[in-house]
């Protein structure tokens, strides 16, 4: 068990449509990474956020945005879904924000597009 | 260690064996590597980690091997268990650790 909390674990919804998932961090980390891992694109990195700010982008979709609270959880919502953001949604936390320090990834969200 | 279109490179190995996972990383001024391994329906799970100024780091089982002039790591598992089976990443941190990470190697442990 890593640590990190990712909720739903699977979510089937239609065309159109906007979801928000969830992440809540290891306990004392600060850094939240958003991760997403399709057949073909393998695992991209999405987008950063440390302490309540973010920190980085990845090949994030305009569709997509996060934010993370004062309590340090983290919320990824996608818009206007379409079928090729069927995928796995995954979250990342690493102590305190600092440089080097390995990421620990929840268990990730199963989203099917239909 | 790096995938074809959807095709995951595959390595099979007998209990006991050793297994050697390679991979070849992009970005010349990474300066840290993490090895992932990740089981179906689960995250990836850390295994090791290495920093540039090292050429090679031991854990339990594992060791990671940096070759920095080839841009090339690789992952060794002694004595390989049926648990080890999994899909093996590598990943570079190419800055303010963001990391871009490898295709994978599916590894198939036979008992």
């Amino acid at each position: 068990d890593s640590g990190v909390t990712q909720t739903p674990k699977h979510l089937i919804t239609a065309t159109g449509q906007r979801v928000t998932l969830r992440c809540s961090p290891r306990s004392g980390d600060l850094s939240v990474y958003w991760y997403q891992q399709s057949l073909d694109q393998g695992l991209q990195f999405l987008i950063q956020y440390y302490n309540g700010e973010e920190r980085a982008k990845g090949n994030i979709l305009e569709r997509f945005s996060a934010q993370q609270f004062p309590d340090l959880h983290s919320e990824l919502n996608l818009s206007s879904l379409e079928l090729g953001d069927s995928a796995l949604y995954f979250c990342a936390s690493s102590a305190l924000g600092t440089y080097n320090q390995p990421q620990h990834f929840g268990d990730g969200t199963r989203l099917s597009i239909l | 260690g790096e995938s074809v279109g959807l095709h995951l490179p595959t390595l099979s190995v007998q209990e006991g064996d050793n297994s050697i996972i390679n991979c070849a990383y992009s970005n010349s001024a990474s300066d840290y590597f993490i090895w992932y391994k990740q089981e179906s329906g689960k995250g990836p799970q850390f295994i090791i980690d290495i920093r540039s100024n090292m050429d090679k780091r031991q854990g339990q089982r594992v060791t990671v091997l940096l070759n920095k002039t080839v841009k090339h790591l690789s992952l060794q598992i002694a004595a390989t268990q049926p648990g080890d089976s999994a899909v093996y990443f590598c990943a570079e941190d190419s800055g303010y650790s963001t990391l871009t990470f490898g295709k994978g190697t599916m590894l198939l442990v036979s008992p």
